[in-house]
This record gives structure tokens, sequence and C-alpha cells, in this order.
């Protein structure tokens, strides 16, 4: 399966921009690149995903490297409610389309 | 539109007990799975399912069983429960193909005692 690698950790200041890296060197062509937080005591949320091309929605930015081994997803304005766990994860068609979780990225905000 | 519903929310086991974790989606999705959470760490895949009739193990199937005789429905068997399966389990659905959202439901706090 393909994995990818995050920090540990991140800190950020309130209302300042963030940027969560996540390499995957082993990325095949159809793998999807997904993004996922999971708050304390809750159920993993969809942040954002992509395949080749930056994506943006409401929520974050996502930027794949051109080789498409690395990706960042971008928080412009970190809150106070964005800390969570950000889990970066491939989901490809010869898993079965599972998503595998690595340990993700604890992104802490201080006001 | 209730999205990914699991039950119950808590539940404490004795060692050797059986038990069924609910999870029903009302999305018509095809694509289900069990995830487990142990304190600290990221989610493990236990088992998943690309469509009724269809099952598949994940990384720690050990010691669970699923089936999926309805698109909505993919109850999660608790078979003799150990101290080790003490977790929080998560159930999941999402529509076909690689390239879309995963629904997650709040989770199931199981403590085996």
């Amino acid at each position: 399966d393909a994995k990818t690698t995050q920090p540990n950790s991140m800190e950020s200041n309130e209302e300042e921009p963030v940027h969560l890296p996540c390499n995957h060197s082993t990325i095949s062509g159809t793998d999807y690149i997904h993004w996922y937080r999971q708050l304390p005591s809750q159920g993993p949320e969809y942040v954002i995903h992509g395949l080749t091309s930056n994506v943006n929605n409401r929520m974050a930015s996502l930027a794949i490297a051109e080789d498409r081994k690395s990706s960042t997803l971008i928080l412009h304005r970190a809150t106070l409610r964005d800390a969570a766990v950000y889990y970066c994860i491939l989901r490809g068609y010869n898993q079965g389309g599972k998503l595998i979780f690595g340990q993700g990225t604890e992104l802490s905000v201080k006001p | 539109n209730a999205g990914v519903t699991q039950t119950p929310k808590f539940q404490v086991l004795k060692t050797g007990q059986s038990m069924t974790l609910q999870c029903a989606q009302d999305m018509n999705h095809e694509y289900m799975s069990w995830y487990r959470q142990d304190p600290g760490m990221g989610l493990r895949l236990i088992h998943y399912s690309v469509g009724a009739g269809i099952t598949d193990q994940g990384e720690v199937p050990n010691g669970y069983n699923v089936s999926r005789s309805t698109t909505e429905d993919f109850p999660l068997r608790l078979l003799s429960a150990a101290p080790s399966q003490t977790s929080v389990y998560f159930c999941a659905s999402s529509p076909p193909g690689t390239g879309n959202t995963i629904y997650f439901g709040e989770g199931s706090w199981l403590t085996v005692v």
C-alpha cells in the first residue's frame, strides 16, 4: 500500500496561514490525495482531495507537486477550531479504494 | 438525511462476550468500512465492503466478522471480546471511485474488561 509521511505536530498562531506538508513518494498514477481531519472525540471529517491539479474549497487549498510525490494542505487563516489531527491519505484503485491512515499531523493553534 | 449512523455509542463488555456494532448509511453508498482507533494512534482498517455481498479484510481483521446483506447496513461482530479490542470504532461509507469523499460515523467507544 502506498504510504504517506507527515510531521507529527505543528504549531500555528490564530489568523495566520498554515502549511501542512505530506510526502508520498510511492504514489501511483491513479491515486487520489485525500486530506481528512479529526477533532477530539469525533470521527474524521473530509477536508479536500485532488489528483494532479491544485484544488480550492471553502475549508482549505491543496497544492500538489508537479511530480505528485508531495502535497501541502493550506489553511489560509487558522482559527482555534482548526486545532485537530490532519491526515494525508492516498486512495487508489489497487487497494479497493480503501483509505489507509498514517499517524497524521497534530495541529495546535495559539490565540 | 442522517449520514452514517453507528450504535451503540458506548459499550462495556466482559472478556469472552460477543456483540455487534451496527452501522447504517442512508446515502446509497456502495463502499463501507470499519476502522478502529487506539489512544494516540491513527485509524486502522478492520474490514471493508465494495457492495452488498462483498467483503474483504483490512489491516487488523482478527477477532472481527462482517457481512453485507444490504447496501445500507454493515455490522461488525466481535466474536469473543478481548481487552485488546478496547478501542474506538468508526464506520465509514463512500460512493464508488477513489475520487469521492468518505463519510464517517461519530464512533463507538468499546471497553472490554
